[in-house]
């Protein structure tokens, strides 16, 4: 089966910097992606990751390391607007397409 | 707007009731899929369609029914729920490859009294 372990929750201020730590197991790997979820919004789009190294697209970069399973999102120059709830997410040969969550990482970003 | 509508948004419902929740995405997807949200809890994948053939079913209990009648359209029939169903029902498609993003609905509010 798949499993996703990622921090409860974490909390910082405006202009830090955060990351936030993902671990998988899954049967198969097909890459790993981050979802940004507001407050009664829906889950969107941060970024994905196939290969080792980091992805950098704006204040948001995400890092993979398959050999250790292991991935992380860093939130850069933190804004108000950040505070959500962050899901890393797995896409292995068992659910196919579809995608596998974490417990999501709650950030609350304070001034 | 996200290119994925649910409706409705909120649904009140009580236990012997019936009742749908739609999905309908207008970004040419190919794949389509039910996820569940509770407090406290990971999205829960529920359904899986591609090419609107059912893929994936995890374990969801009976009174959850999806029906898939074309590549755009995705429901879920309700019977007879029970309140700790009682959630929130994100529903998502993509192009139904491994390595492109999903893209979720709104949800569905499901409160069952």
């Amino acid at each position: 089966g798949q499993s996703l372990e990622q921090p409860s929750e974490v909390t910082a201020v405006e202009g830090a910097i955060v990351q936030i730590n993902c671990t998988y197991q899954t049967s198969g790997f097909y890459g790993l992606s981050w979802y940004q979820q507001h407050d009664g919004g829906a889950p969107t789009f941060l970024s994905y990751n196939a290969l080792d190294g980091l992805e950098e697209t704006g204040r948001f970069s995400s890092f993979l390391s398959r050999s250790d399973s292991y991935g992380y999102l860093l939130l850069q120059e933190l804004q108000m607007k950040d505070s959500a709830s962050y899901f890393c997410a797995v896409r292995d040969r068992v659910a196919g397409t579809a995608l596998i969550f974490g417990k999501g990482t709650t950030l609350s970003v304070s001034s | 707007e996200t290119g994925v509508t649910q409706t409705p948004r909120h649904l009140v419902m009580g236990m012997t009731n019936k009742k749908s929740l739609k999905c309908e995405q207008h970004l040419g997807h190919n794949a389509m899929y039910w996820y569940k949200q509770s407090a406290k809890k990971p999205l829960e994948l529920m359904f899986v369609y591609n090419f609107k053939e059912q893929t994936e079913n995890n374990s969801v209990p009976s009174r959850f029914s999806p029906e898939c009648p074309n590549s755009s359209h995705l429901f879920l029939h309700l019977h007879t729920l029970q309140p700790e169903d009682s959630a929130l029902y994100l529903c998502a498609s993509s192009q139904g490859q491994m390595n492109t993003e999903a893209f979720f609905g709104q949800g569905t509010r499901l409160t069952v009294v």
